[in-house]
């Protein structure tokens, strides 16, 4: 199956800096990449929908201006969280939709810790 | 986006039970997608289904796209102590994987 791959698995920052997450699409090309936070214990919350070539649709309630989403290519989005925050630590999933459209793939996910 | 529901929440059960798990949605879905998550990593596509009807299965694994394309089930046989995780169902309502909504999991635990 199609592969969605996601750098760094694990990162430590400090308060008020910047930090970057990579999603890509090893195998095949994604136009439309989403992506996710996840609590403890529940659900997948979409935070955006990545478009390549255009600006992201963000969910309500995600500041936009906070987590940046970068599709600039087929095969990458970026999500960046600038000016970090203790509470922005938390784990963030990509994913992207298929070769065939009808099917969802997802990144291994990313821990973000802020200290 | 909007959730499904998944039914039940959590379960527990015993190593070698089968289990039953199901999505329901008062909207018409294309596809329904079941994924499991184990802690820590991204969900894994388990199986796809693309027709009403459809029953396919993947290893102990069997789902179901329900008839009225309304929900879908996902049986686990022989319950195995890795089985341990989230399921999440998802229903995509075109072939452009950007209108789909996720469920909100089925925690499930197994006991030796």
């Amino acid at each position: 199956g199609a592969v969605v791959s996601q750098h760094p698995s694990r990162v430590i920052c400090k308060s008020g800096t910047s930090v970057k997450i990579e999603c890509r699409s090893l195998d095949f090309q994604a136009t439309t990449m989403f992506w996710y936070r996840q609590f403890p214990k529940q659900s997948l919350m979409l935070m955006a929908t990545s478009n390549e070539g255009s600006k992201a649709t963000y969910e309500q309630g995600v500041e936009k201006d906070k987590f940046l989403i970068n599709h600039a290519s087929l095969t990458l989005s970026t999500l960046t969280v600038t000016s970090a925050h203790p509470e922005d630590s938390s784990f963030y999933i990509c994913s992207a939709t298929g070769p065939s459209g009808n099917t969802i793939y997802f990144g291994e996910g990313s821990w973000l810790t802020v200290v | 986006g909007q959730q499904l529901n998944q039914s039940p929440q959590s379960m527990f059960i015993q190593e070698g039970e089968d289990v039953s798990m199901n999505c329901t949605s008062s909207s018409i879905f294309n596809t329904w997608l079941w994924y499991k998550q184990d802690p820590g990593e991204g969900p894994v596509l388990l199986i796809a289904l693309y027709k009403a009807g459809e029953l396919t299965s993947n290893g102990r694994l069997t789902a179901q796209f329900g008839i009225t394309r309304k929900d879908s089930f996902l049986n686990i046989s022989a319950s195995i102590p890795s089985d341990v995780g989230i399921y999440f169902c998802a229903g995509l309502k075109d072939n452009y994987g950007q209108n789909f909504v996720f469920g909100p999991g089925t925690r499930l635990s197994v006991l030796p």
